[in-house]
C-alpha cells in the first residue's frame, strides 16, 4: 500500500503569512494527488486535484505543486477562514490520505 | 444538484454487523465511482472502500483493515450506495462519509461528500 506522510503535523501562523505544507508518498503517484480542507464538525472539502488543479470556487491564494513523491500545498496570504486541517490524498492506487496538518492561529 | 445523504449509523457490539446507506441524487448514479471514507473521533481521514461505475466494470476495492469484513455495493433502482459491515471491531468506530468521484471534473476525487453517519462499536 502507498503511504502518505504530511509535514508538519501542526503549523502556527498569522493572517497574511505565506505557508507551505508538504506531502510525501512512499512511491511515485505521478500527479494523482489531491488536497482537502476540513473545518471542525464539517465534511472535508476538495481544494486541489491532479497535484495543481484548483477546484472550482477555491480562492487563487491556494496552489499545489509537485509530482512523483513530493508535493506541496501553499497558501500565499492566510485569511482567517483558512485556519483548518489540511489533508493530502493519493489516488494513483486506490486512495490513501496523509495524517493531516492542523493550521492554527499563532 | 448533487446530494449524498447517509444513514444507518448506530451503536453496535463488537462482532456485530451493520449496513450503512447513502441515497444519491443529481448525477449519473450507475456510472459513478463512489467511496466510503471514515474518520475516527479526533483522528484523520481513512479511505474504506470504492466501487467503480458500471461502465468501468463496477469493481470494488477495499482498505486493508476492512478487507474481508466490509462490502460496498449499489442498488441502482434505489440510487443508493451501501456498506455492509460485518465482524465489527472497536477500531471501526468512526463517522462514515459517502463520497462521489468526478462529480464536477472527471479527474477529481471525492469532490462531493455527504454529512456522515456515526458508527460506534462498543460493548
Amino acid at each position: 500500500d502507498i503511504q502518505m506522510t504530511q509535514s508538519p503535523s501542526t503549523l502556527s501562523a498569522s493572517a497574511g503569512d505565506r505557508v507551505t505544507i508538504t506531502c510525501r508518498a512512499s512511491q511515485s503517484v505521478s500527479d494523482w494527488l489531491a488536497w482537502y480542507q476540513q473545518k471542525p464538525g464539517k465534511a472535508p472539502k476538495l481544494l486541489i486535484y491532479k497535484a495543481s488543479t484548483l477546484e472550482s470556487g477555491v480562492p487563487s491564494r491556494f496552489s499545489g505543486s509537485g509530482s512523483g513523491t513530493e508535493f506541496t500545498l501553499t497558501i500565499s496570504s492566510l485569511q482567517p477562514d483558512d485556519f483548518a486541517t489540511y489533508y493530502c490524498q493519493q489516488y494513483d492506487t486506490n486512495y490513501t490520505f496523509g495524517q493531516g496538518t492542523k493550521l492554527e492561529i499563532k | 444538484e448533487v446530494q449524498l445523504v447517509e444513514s444507518g449509523g448506530a451503536l453496535v457490539k463488537p462482532g456485530g454487523s451493520l449496513r450503512l446507506s447513502c441515497v444519491a441524487s443529481g448525477f449519473n448514479f450507475s456510472n459513478a465511482w463512489m467511496n466510503w471514507v471514515r474518520q475516527a473521533p479526533g483522528k484523520g481521514l481513512e479511505w474504506v472502500a470504492r466501487i467503480k461505475g458500471k461502465i468501468d466494470g463496477g469493481t470494488t476495492d477495499y482498505a486493508a483493515p476492512v478487507k474481508g469484513r466490509f462490502a460496498i455495493f449499489k442498488d441502482e433502482s434505489k440510487k443508493s450506495l451501501f456498506l455492509q459491515m460485518n465482524s465489527l471491531e472497536t477500531e471501526d468506530t468512526a463517522l462514515y462519509y459517502c463520497t462521489l468521484d468526478g462529480g464536477r471534473m472527471v479527474d477529481a476525487p471525492n469532490d462531493y461528500w455527504g454529512q456522515g453517519t456515526l458508527v460506534t462499536v462498543s460493548s
